[in-house]
């Protein structure tokens, strides 16, 4: 089965660039998660969705950042303008309905860049 | 608030034993999650457990939990050079989101 599939994989920009990262998560899962992994702050939960709706978005760091599930399928996460202090690894996780007995399935993550 | 701490590190060798230690603040927790995050890679599940056991073993991993003491351990028998990578201790509780600890790099030296 293919996991959480996320792109690019490798992201590097100037600041002020827009950045938009993708997610298309497991299929059949209803629920999708957006992460940011950074050495300072660790792991942080940016936003999640249950079928296709905006949850919880009490992470999103700020107004620049946005994201979007326009169907089961796929989720965008887009950064305008960015930071460099946005350079993070971001991940995106999906699980079959956001129960707390359903685990996590995470993607292997987008290395972002802003220079 | 929520919080989950973990040691950032520690180095054993193969063939032994690790016990990476967790602990958390949330009395709600209802599930606590291992994750193995190999370099370059995303976060694997590794194992769960459910805050009403005590104890689960999954071949070479066995996770206790404390619930009074709020206190979580991954050991891994017999560890290989496989197994190196950062491991997170993860809680989910009341506010259904998953908080996840710092991290412990286990180096396995051959």
């Amino acid at each position: 089965d293919a996991g959480v599939i996320q792109s690019p994989r490798h992201e590097v920009t100037e600041m002020g660039q827009e950045v938009t990262l993708r997610c298309k998560p497991i299929s059949g899962h209803n629920s999708l998660f957006w992460y940011r992994q950074t050495m300072m702050r660790g792991l942080e939960l940016l936003i999640y969705f249950n079928n296709n709706v905006p949850i919880d978005d009490s992470g999103m760091p700020e107004d620049r950042f946005s994201a979007k599930m326009p169907n089961a399928s796929f989720s965008t996460l887009k950064i305008q303008p960015s930071e460099p202090r946005d350079s993070a690894v971001y991940f995106c996780a999906s699980s079959p309905r956001a129960l707390v007995s359903q685990p996590q399935h995470f993607g292997d993550g987008t290395r972002l860049s802003i220079l | 608030g929520e919080d989950v701490e973990q040691s950032l590190f520690l180095s054993v060798r193969e063939g032994d034993s690790s016990v990476i230690n967790c602990t958390y603040t949330d009395s709600s927790s209802t599930y606590l999650y291992w994750y193995k995050q190999e370099p370059g890679a995303g976060l694997q599940l590794l194992t769960y457990i459910f805050s009403n056991m005590d104890m689960k073993q999954d071949q070479r991993l066995t996770v206790l939990l404390n619930k009074k003491d709020k206190h979580l351990s991954l050991r891994i028998a017999d560890t290989q050079t496989g197994d190196s990578a950062i491991y997170f201790c993860a809680e989910r509780g009341a506010t259904n989101k998953l908080i996840f600890g710092t991290g412990t790099l286990l180096a396995v030296q051959p």
